[in-house]
């Protein structure tokens, strides 16, 4: 079993739909990172988070230590918004999941 | 402010080559970390150095060995190169250590043939 876990693994979805990325993990952590990767490979930090909630434009993440589970949403989906998703959880070293395949459709 | 930079972007090595990748933080940046991406394995932690000293170590054989120079720059070495280091190496940079935001470069493709 993968320390870090996501779901789903690949995600369809209409342009304006509300989208919910999913990462749990086993390990103690102390924090988790959000992470875009786009065709061609450039990653973009989207989030740090220890606690709570954080909020970034369309894009909110949130985590449950007690229940070591984290959440990206992103409200009112693009098309620009189509790429790789990827949640890793940070102990001494990130830890990363497998990561979700998001496609939003016009 | 400049943003991480890789070099080269692209690299074709045949077995048995060894082959060095390097990065250039963002200035004012102390840590450096690298990763290995490939479609079987996902995104892997290689190494982390911060004021020219590895702090961690990710689980990859001997034959991947880094360093970071007093200017920040880090650079990675994979001897004996295997078709299986056929991969993307990313590098990222963080002010502090990798409990920082960190900030990727686009990447190394290596392919090894």
């Amino acid at each position: 079993k993968n320390e870090v876990e996501q779901s789903p693994q690949n995600l369809t979805a209409q342009e304006g739909e509300f989208i919910t990325i999913n990462c749990s993990y086993s390990v103690g952590i102390s924090a988790l990172h959000w992470l875009q990767q786009h065709p061609g490979g450039g990653i973009v930090s989207l989030f740090m988070l220890s606690s709570g909630k954080k909020k970034h434009g369309r894009l909110i993440a949130t985590i449950n230590i007690q229940e070591k589970h984290s959440s990206l949403h992103i409200t009112a989906s693009h098309p620009r918004d189509s790429a790789v998703y990827i949640c890793a959880a940070l102990n001494e070293k990130l830890t990363f999941g497998t990561g979700t395949r998001l496609t939003i459709i016009p | 402010k400049a943003g991480v930079t890789q070099t080269p972007r692209y690299l074709i090595k045949t077995r048995g080559q060894q082959v060095t990748l390097s990065c250039s933080p963002i200035s004012g940046h102390r840590s450096v970390s690298w990763y290995q991406q490939t479609p079987g394995q996902g995104l892997q932690f290689l190494f982390e150095y911060f004021s020219e000293t590895q702090r961690n170590k990710g689980n990859f054989p001997g034959r991947f060995s880094g360093r970071q120079f007093s200017n920040s720059r880090s650079e990675m070495n994979v001897s004996t190169l295997e078709l299986g280091d056929s991969a993307l190496y990313l590098c990222a940079s963080s002010l502090g250590t990798s409990t920082y935001e960190q900030y990727f470069g686009p990447g190394t493709r290596l392919t090894v043939t």
